[in-house]
């Protein structure tokens, strides 16, 4: 089966605790994503990767960590210095289609971690 | 800010009618792209509309593009009750690499 995966599906943590989600994919994508969504909100943008060994700061990277050292994986850790962790993380992967001068980057998601802290 | 925004907020239909969904989005794209959300899941990708299309079909979903308003809107013929979710655009306002800005989506309720 192709996909994404990301466990676990749902997390408990105390304050004060760093944690890390996993998020693998098998479908060969060079770019990886993680975003956080609270209820009823969009999805917001925390860190992404276009190739290996390389990651770039989305809109609301403060208190987060990423790494990206294999192209199937982008564990997403989740900082005591994160001030409001408890949401829903999803991860998400692109083949960053080619046409030319243009890229086309439809993202294909994984099923979802709830965060807790408690 | 959100470069795009859903409109309505939430819509209620019964089974057999049509849903229509709306995104304004604020500055210049290269691709605008409806994901659907079911409760508690992963997004999942629906279509993408090119910057110069103006319209794309897929099965029943109907997906249209006025890039002199800034506007979207996502038709669904034939509602069923499994459409019940939300749904989301998403802009990419660069024509190289780029990430997507997502809106904070519409929530659609299909009764049987």
């Amino acid at each position: 089966d192709g996909g994404i995966t990301q466990s676990p599906k749902y997390l408990f943590r105390k304050e004060g605790q760093n944690v890390t989600l996993s998020c693998e994919q098998n479908l060969n994508h060079d770019a990886m994503y993680w975003y956080r969504q609270d209820p009823g909100q969009g999805l917001r943008l925390i860190y992404y990767s276009q190739i290996v060994n390389d990651f770039q700061k989305g809109d609301i990277a403060e208190g987060y960590s990423v790494s990206r050292e294999k192209k199937e994986s982008f564990p997403l850790t989740v900082t005591s210095a994160q001030k409001n962790p408890t949401a829903f993380y999803l991860c998400a992967s692109s083949p960053n289609r080619r046409a030319g001068l243009r890229v086309y980057n439809e993202q294909f998601f994984g099923p979802g971690t709830r965060l807790t802290v408690l | 800010s959100q470069q795009g925004e859903e409109d309505p907020q939430a819509l209620s239909i019964q089974e057999g009618e049509n849903a229509t969904m709306n995104c304004s989005y604020k500055t210049s794209i290269n691709n605008l792209q409806w994901y659907r959300q079911n409760s508690g899941r992963g997004l999942v990708h629906l279509i993408l509309i090119r910057s110069n299309e103006r319209e794309k079909h897929s099965g029943r979903l109907r997906v249209t593009l006025d890039t002199s308003k800034k506007s979207s809107s996502l038709l669904i013929t034939a509602s069923r009750a499994a459409d019940t979710a939300s749904y989301f655009c998403a802009t990419a306002p660069n024509s190289g690499y780029s990430t997507l800005t997502f809106g904070k989506g519409t929530m659609l309720l299909v009764s049987p």
